[in-house]
This record gives C-alpha cells, structure tokens and sequence, in this order.
C-alpha cells in the first residue's frame, strides 16, 4: 500500500515551453500533497503544499505564477512549470500524505520527474 | 528555520558489517521517518516512528525513536551491496506544521 505515482519520469524540453507533473496515489486517498525539488547530492528541498479543493501554499523564495500547482482530486496533483529556462532543470519529487493520525505524518513519494530545459 | 543534523555524511564499509546512523535536532519532534534514496528515483519509506521510545525493526533494519525526542538512529545489520544509496531521516517538529524537516543524508557505500 502507499504508493505513489509520477509521470512523466523524464521530460527534456526546449526554453519558454511549459511542462505538466502528474503525482497520483494509487491506492489511498491523500488529504495533502507536497512538491519538492532536489539538486544533485542535496538534500529535498520543499516547494509547496497542496490541500485537495484549495490553492497551494508556497515556500519562501518559490514563485507560485512559474509553478502552479493544481490539487483537483484526492488522488491527483499537477505542477506545471511554465516558461520553463535552463535554470527550471532539475528533479521534482512529489509526496503525499493520508490516513488517520499519527500516520498523516507520513509522507510516501514518488519516484521523481527529471526535468531539462534545453 | 528547524534543522536535523544526520551523521555520518558517507560511509564506507564492507559488505556483512553494520551501520549506525543517526539524526538531531535542537528541538523536540513528534515523528521520525527514516527514507532511502537510490540515484534518479524518489525516496522510499524504510520505517516510521511516532512515539518516544519507540523501536522499530523493518528485516535488517531497526530504528528508534529517542526518549528525549530530539534524536533517532538507523541501524543496518549485516549489510549487502543493495543497500548502497543516501539515507534520510526527516521529522515533524512539535507545534510545527505539516511540513517535515529532512535531515541532509549519509551516503553508504558498501564493498563486496
């Protein structure tokens, strides 16, 4: 149980595109999900917190007009990277969190989306 | 902001010896996860811990929740070489919010 889903799990494409992130939890509903994004030999870095129904919350320093984050079901989460620049290359890990407490701590992930902005 | 400090940063061992390792935190949490990480993939769930004390074994591993709850361990036993990958524990700080904190990782590299 607790998994969770990314797609794509790979995606180049060309400067000023934008780019759509799929994080889904296959077998349990997730009350909030969260995006992070990892540099090489670093540790994760949070980006924002997503709560089914309401807008996300965002770390200080992200730009919410560059990723915007949709969270339209319990199961579904999108980060779309728009206007993607070299810079955006990078590897994006969603997580996602459900159940009943203590358990709601618990963040399951998925498998990362590696993103390069040619 | 609330940081974990995780020790070692890499190990070097050979395969058959154990491992320690271990996260700290200046302030008390109320979670403790430990997460594996191999190269290109998302972190894995290795164990959860939600209660002072508390001493979880998942196979090889085992893990502890301290009694201060400001700290909390890893131990691998017998290791083998798929156990090679970065380590990270992370927490929820008492009081705090949903977020977790994560600690920076031990690298573990094993030798056959």
């Amino acid at each position: 149980g607790a998994v969770v889903s990314q797609h794509p799990s790979w995606v180049i494409c060309k400067s000023g595109t934008s780019v759509k992130i799929e994080c889904r939890s296959l077998d349990f509903q997730a009350t909030t999900m969260f995006w992070y994004r990892q540099f090489p030999k670093q540790s994760l870095m949070l980006m924002a917190t997503s709560n089914e129904g309401s807008k996300a919350t965002y770390e200080q320093g992200v730009e919410k007009d560059k990723f915007l984050i949709n969270h339209a079901s319990l199961t579904l989460s999108t980060l779309t990277v728009t206007s993607a620049h070299p810079e955006d290359s990078s590897f994006y890990i969603c997580s996602a969190r459900g159940g009943a407490r203590p358990s709601t701590d618990t963040q399951y992930f998925g498998p990362g989306t590696r993103l390069t902005v040619l | 902001g609330q940081q974990l400090n995780q020790s070692p940063q890499s190990m070097f061992i050979q395969e058959g010896e154990d491992v320690s390792m271990n996260c700290t935190s200046s302030s008390i949490f109320n979670t403790w996860l430990w997460y594996k990480q191999d190269p290109g993939e998302g972190p894995v769930l290795l164990i959860a811990l939600y209660k002072a004390g508390e001493l979880t074994s998942n196979g090889r591993l085992t893990a502890q929740f301290g009694i201060t709850r400001k700290d909390s361990f890893l131990n691998i036993s017998a290791s083998i070489p798929s156990d090679v990958g970065i380590y990270f524990c992370a927490g929820r700080p008492q009081g705090g919010s949903e977020k977790l904190v994560f600690g920076k990782g031990t690298k573990l590299t094993v030798n056959p």
